[in-house]
């Protein structure tokens, strides 16, 4: 059982697009359809941002996407605001039955 | 909009015991998946174990198998995480969240405001 591999860190500056990548192996991220994506504000629960892939939940804005090809997720934040600083954290079915989580980016607007 | 409220946190010392609750609405409780979720201080978010919506499957993560247990009671709509043998690692946050109607989609779309747990030597 291993968590899936993020960057650490990104940043961008207000207006523009930035990508965190989400990498799993065969039997999580690349075997299923099942990876969501979770926005943190310090001192907050975590807030679903994607599910499946590349779905949203009612009330997110359209500036959140994501996708999936092979093993490695994507999510992508365009027209970046200020209030998109947080930390964001990829999670995937595994085959073995567990829930992984990735160990987290930290997005800085710049 | 969902409400999950966790209780039962608290300062434990090594080789002791904790029992979490969360109080889910009962449509919840009998239609989805409940996952406990813990985060501990500065680090990320680390997946329990989850229970399936109107059963009684359970799931766990290797550093919760043979120590911790996840349970339901029906009556209140209440669920549980029964923990044992508590060590530093397990210090941590813990959130109660609502996943899918199948627990493997993850899904957790409401969370709970957090129960934190201290192990302490």
């Amino acid at each position: 059982q291993s968590a899936l591999t993020q960057p650490a860190s990104v940043s961008g500056s207000p207006g523009q697009s930035i990508t965190i990548s989400c990498t799993g192996t065969n039997i999580d991220v690349g075997g299923h359809s099942f990876v969501c994506w979770y926005q943190q504000h310090p001192g907050k629960a975590p807030k679903l941002m994607i599910y499946d892939v590349n779905n949203r939940p009612s009330g997110v804005s359209s500036r959140f996407s994501a996708s999936k090809s092979g093993d490695t997720a994507s999510l992508t934040i365009s027209g970046l605001q200020p209030e998109d600083e947080a930390d964001y954290y990829c999670s995937s079915y595994s085959s073995n039955d567990y829930l992984l989580f990735g160990g987290g980016t930290k997005l800085t607007v710049l | 909009e969902e409400q999950l409220l966790e209780s039962g946190g608290g300062l434990v010392q090594t080789g002791g015991s904790l029992r979490l609750s969360c109080v889910v609405s009962e449509f919840t409780f009998r239609s989805y998946a409940i996952s406990w979720v813990r985060q501990a201080p500065g680090k990320g978010l680390e997946w329990v174990s989850s229970i399936i919506g109107g059963g009684d499957a359970t799931f766990y993560a290797d550093s919760a198998k043979g120590r911790f247990t996840m349970s339901r009671d029906s009556f209140e709509n209440i669920v549980y995480l029964q923990m044992n043998s508590l060590r530093g690692d397990d210090t941590a946050l813990y959130y109660c969240a609502k996943g899918g109607e199948r627990w493997y989609r993850g899904h957790l779309d409401y969370w709970g405001q957090g129960a934190r747990v201290t192990v302490s030597s």
